[in-house]
């Protein structure tokens, strides 16, 4: 079946460490994004990918940083600069032009910093 | 500033009654909107898509939503409640031509036996 795998379900991360987390997509979806859960807050873009090899900047991308070698993969890496990660995070992606279409979500990754 | 607004944190209806979730949009023309649901420690699921034409829009589960330019506004429905219903609820719109989705900050539905 077509979707979006994220990995892991969870995450345990001591203060200081970098984590990665996976987005795998089998949509063949140009564009791939990443967005922040917290309690009562919504969700909050932290980057885009329209194409392979090209990403943006969202709303909260300090502390993140990902990749876009791939275009069924887009991994996320949470660096011991993100001051706040413990959160749900969520890989979601999409097709067609700029602003139409329906974004198709993975399950999600709940980080956990100890 | 183009923004989607949930005014309800919270809502809390008995199984069996009508459900309606308020959404209103902050943008000068008209947005494509739509509406996920999200089951606790899950992904989003889209429930339903507005773009154009009639403004009364079906989705699935038995939800509804209807656009309303005058109020800027697209609350969901649904006639009768479930007990599997309960989860939280998002607003959603594409604004201008960028690739960024706005996202309302949810409503939490609970529902009585």
């Amino acid at each position: 079946d077509g979707g979006i795998t994220q990995s892991p379900k969870y995450l345990f991360r001591k203060e200081g460490q970098n984590v990665t987390l996976s987005c795998e997509q089998n949509l063949n979806h140009d564009a791939m994004y990443w967005y922040r859960q917290d309690p009562g807050q919504g969700l909050r873009l932290i980057y885009y990918s329209q194409i392979v090899n090209d990403f943006q900047k969202g709303d909260i991308a300090e502390g993140y940083s990902v990749s876009r070698e791939k275009k069924e993969s887009f991994p996320l890496t949470v660096t011991s600069a993100q001051k706040n990660p413990t959160a749900f995070y969520l890989c979601a992606s999409k097709t067609g032009t700029a602003n139409t279409g329906e974004l198709f979500f993975g399950e999600g990754s709940r980080l956990t910093v100890l | 500033a183009q923004s989607v607004t949930q005014p309800d944190i919270h809502i809390t209806v008995s199984e069996g009654a009508s459900l309606e979730l308020r959404c209103n949009y902050s943008y000068g023309a008209t947005p494509y909107l739509f509406w996920y649901v999200q089951s606790p420690g899950q992904g989003l699921q889209l429930l339903l898509k507005y773009f154009s034409g009639d403004t009364l829009v079906q989705g699935i589960k038995g939800f509804e939503a209807e656009f309303k330019r005058s109020q800027s506004s697209f609350n969901l429905r649904k006639p009768s409640v479930h007990w599997s219903d309960a989860a939280e609820y998002f607003c959603a719109a594409w604004m201008d031509s960028s690739y960024k989705l706005i996202f309302g900050s949810g409503t939490r539905l609970l529902v009585r036996p």
